[in-house]
C-alpha cells in the first residue's frame, strides 16, 4: 500500500516556542492530507483537511493561526504549532487519501510541550 | 446530534474465539464504512472498507457487516490471536466529493493467550 511517512515522532518544546510536524506521502501524489490529534485514550478528532496548492480548510473550534498548515506540493503538508502551550500536548497524526477509499497515516508525533 | 458509537470498555477474549466489536452511527449517512487497527503510538492501518450496498465483506479473518437501516456495523475477528490486541477504530465516509472520515470512539481488544 502507500507510504505516508510523518516527523518528528516525538518532540518535546518549550513552552512558546514553535513547532513544525512534516507529512509526506513517499509513492504517491496527495492532493488532500488530514491532520488529526488525538489524546490518549480516545479517537481521532480531525483538525483540518489541507489541498496542495490552497488554503487548509479547518474543522470548528481549531485555532487556524494556531495550528498552520501548509500544503506546499502533491507530496508535502505541515503542520506547525505556534506559541505552544503545555495543553497542546497531544499525538498528531497524518493521512492522505488517493481516491475515496483507504487513509493512510503517518506514525504520529507525539508532541509534549514543557 | 451526530455520533459514532464503539464498545468503550476493553474486550478480552480469550485466544481462538471470535471477536465481535460493534460500531454505531447516529444522523449520518455514510456511503462507505471503513475499519482500521491502531496499535499504541502508532498511526492507524486500513483494514476493510464496505459499501452502502453490500451486507458483508471478508478479508481473512476478518468479516464486516453493514447495516444501514439499524445504521452499525459489525466487525468479527475469527480464530483471535494475542497479535489481534489492539484498539479498532471505525470510520464513516460519506462519499464522491467529502474525502474526509469521522472516526468512532475505539474498542481495544485483549486477546488473552
Amino acid at each position: 500500500g502507500a507510504v505516508v511517512s510523518q516527523h518528528p515522532s516525538r518532540v518535546i518544546c518549550k513552552s512558546g516556542t514553535s513547532v513544525k510536524i512534516e507529512c509526506r506521502s513517499l509513492d504517491f501524489q496527495a492532493t488532500t492530507m488530514f491532520w488529526y490529534r488525538q489524546f490518549p485514550k480516545q479517537s481521532l478528532m480531525l483538525m483540518a483537511t489541507s489541498n496542495e496548492g490552497s488554503k487548509a480548510t479547518y474543522e470548528q473550534g481549531v485555532e487556524k493561526d494556531k495550528f498552520l498548515i501548509n500544503h506546499a506540493s502533491l507530496t508535502l503538508s505541515t503542520l506547525t504549532v505556534t506559541s505552544a502551550h503545555p495543553e497542546d500536548s497531544s499525538f498528531y497524526i497524518c493521512s492522505a487519501r488517493t481516491d475515496n477509499t483507504e487513509a493512510f497515516f503517518g506514525q504520529g508525533t507525539r508532541l509534549t510541550v514543557v | 446530534s451526530q455520533k459514532i458509537e464503539q464498545n468503550s470498555e476493553a474486550l478480552n477474549i480469550q485466544e481462538g474465539k471470535t471477536a465481535t466489536l460493534t460500531c454505531n452511527y447516529t444522523n449520518y449517512s455514510p456511503a462507505y464504512l471503513q475499519w482500521y487497527r491502531q496499535d499504541p503510538g502508532r498511526g492507524p492501518v486500513f483494514l476493510l472498507l464496505i459499501r452502502e450496498n453490500e451486507k458483508e465483506k471478508r478479508k481473512e479473518r476478518l468479516k464486516v457487516t453493514f447495516d444501514t437501516t439499524l445504521k452499525q456495523s459489525l466487525f468479527h475477528i475469527t480464530a483471535s490471536q494475542p497479535a489481534d490486541s489492539a484498539t479498532y477504530l471505525c470510520a464513516l465516509d460519506m462519499g464522491t466529493g467529502f474525502q474526509k472520515l469521522v472516526f468512532g470512539t475505539g474498542t481495544r481488544l485483549l486477546v488473552s493467550p
